[in-house]
């Protein structure tokens, strides 16, 4: 069964920083591009960020470009992304997702609360 | 404001039929490959559709997506109460090298 498992939310004051993990499972994890997809509370869905199966091609939104980065390790078969200088409109749930002609499958996401 | 346009709120009975519509320009839905989501309330998305017209496995066949020019279109037939949820397309923009999503689409069964 495919799987994706994102960590690493949490509470984190204006300016800080927070690591988010995504574990995937069931598939062949170096093939495959992967996405992170935000949803601040009450809104749509947000594309963050994308990174290709070998990591030679990376994407970013507007709104995060200089301050998150993406990052995958396929031999843990682990997605990550670093968030740096944290803005109260970075508060959402952060969802991992597999990309092949769609995003075909989601984990159940992690909530990041930006707050002082 | 989306790049992808999408109606906020759809509605109708039981048993009925309902479209939701996704307008877009050439750079994204006129030149890749449309896919549509679903989210119930509390859950994470779902594909629903993917290359414009796909059902992946387990997908009912009430289900169906199209795609002509820059707009793409969501269809659910013999609605159920338990298709209450918000729906999104997504695609590619070429031009500004990012994944765009629709506003989402409010679904009501009445």
């Amino acid at each position: 069964e495919v799987q994706l498992v994102e960590s690493g939310g949490g509470l984190v004051k204006p300016g800080g920083s927070l690591r988010l993990s995504c574990a995937a499972s069931g598939f062949t994890f170096s093939s495959y591009s992967m996405n992170w997809v935000r949803q601040a509370p009450g809104k749509g869905l947000e594309w963050v960020s994308s990174i290709s199966s070998s990591s030679s091609y990376i994407y970013y939104a507007d709104s995060v470009k200089g301050r998150f980065t993406i990052s995958r390790d396929n031999a843990k078969n682990s997605l990550y992304l670093q968030m740096n200088s944290l803005r109260a409109e970075d508060t959402a749930v952060y969802y991992c997702a597999k990309l092949d002609t769609a995003m075909v499958t989601w984990g159940q996401g992690t909530l990041v609360t930006v707050s002082s | 404001q989306s790049v992808l346009t999408q109606p906020p709120s759809v509605s109708a009975a039981p048993g009925q039929k309902v479209t939701i519509s996704c307008s877009g320009s050439s750079s994204n839905i006129g030149n890749n490959y449309v896919s549509w989501y679903q989210q119930l309330p509390g859950t994470a998305p779902k594909l629903l559709i993917y290359e414009n017209n796909k059902r992946p496995s387990g997908i009912p066949d009430r289900f169906s997506g199209s795609k002509s020019g820059t707009s793409a279109t969501l269809g659910i037939t013999g609605l159920q109460t338990g298709d209450e949820a918000d729906y999104y397309c997504g695609t590619w923009d070429s031009s500004l090298s990012v994944w765009v999503f629709g506003g989402g689409t409010k679904l009501t069964v009445l």
